[in-house]
């Protein structure tokens, strides 16, 4: 059964990167068919992705948090990773990694959802 | 940008059906997705490519489309139902490759 754990620092300073990493483990055979993305919930709030990544390096973000993100694949550790740059206490969230499979639309036009998500990990902003 | 668009709240009795909208432009032509979120925890997809259950989630949950509207109704309503429910598409275009899209959610309260 596949399972996602992300890992990083709770504690990031204004200005600074945050990184973290989702650790993918069980159902091997598969992973290079699908999408690994990141999404965060700042407090009492929605849903927000940041953006995915295909183990063959291919990548989406977010539009309007692409000038700050980088998203990485290690196939070898079977991780990926997130990195922010220059945070403010507005990236102050729970950050979760999941799982994304591939569907096709009636026009053959692919899409992507979330099937499997890791149970999450608050980062704080804060000097 | 691509918005979806749902109501913030939703209140049912138990025994009764939920039904949760999700609106956007041409919204049937992207496959809509649904989220259950508990308070605390981590989302749970219950609804994917617009009406299929994942293994495990009861049939008690359905998802249709009506003209530039998904839902997603909920039959039977159970208390342990109470969470907030995401929608979600994914939009690209010729401006921009692609995005995942969430609705704001919608809270849904079990009387």
């Amino acid at each position: 059964q596949l399972q996602l754990q992300e890992s990083g620092p709770g504690l990031v300073k204004p200005s600074d990167t945050l990184s973290l990493t989702c650790s993918v483990s069980g159902d091997s055979k598969s992973r290079g068919y699908y999408y690994w993305g990141w999404i965060r919930q700042p407090p009492g709030r929605g849903l927000e992705w940041i953006g995915s990544v295909h183990y063959s390096g291919s990548t989406y973000y977010n539009p309007s948090l692409k000038s700050r993100v980088t998203i990485s694949v290690d196939t070898s550790n079977k991780q990926f990773s997130l990195k922010l740059y220059s945070v403010t206490a507005a990236d102050t969230a729970v950050y979760y990694c999941a799982r994304l499979p591939v569907g096709y639309t009636n026009d053959d036009a692919p899409y992507y959802y979330m099937d499997v998500w890791g149970k999450g990990t608050t980062v704080t902003v804060s000097s | 940008s691509y918005v979806l668009t749902q109501p913030p709240s939703v209140s049912v009795a138990p025994g009764k059906t939920a039904r949760i909208t999700c609106g956007g432009n041409n919204v049937r032509s992207k496959s809509v997705h649904w989220y259950q979120q508990k308070a605390g925890q981590a989302p749970l997809l219950v609804i994917f490519s617009g009406s299929d259950r994942p293994s495990g989630i009861p049939e008690r949950f359905s998802g249709s489309y009506s003209g530039n509207t998904a839902t997603l109704t909920i039959s039977r309503v159970e208390a342990g139902d109470e969470a907030d429910y995401y929608c979600q598409v994914w939009d690209s275009s010729v401006d921009h490759p692609g995005s995942v899209v969430f609705g704001g959610g919608t809270q849904l309260t079990v009387l």
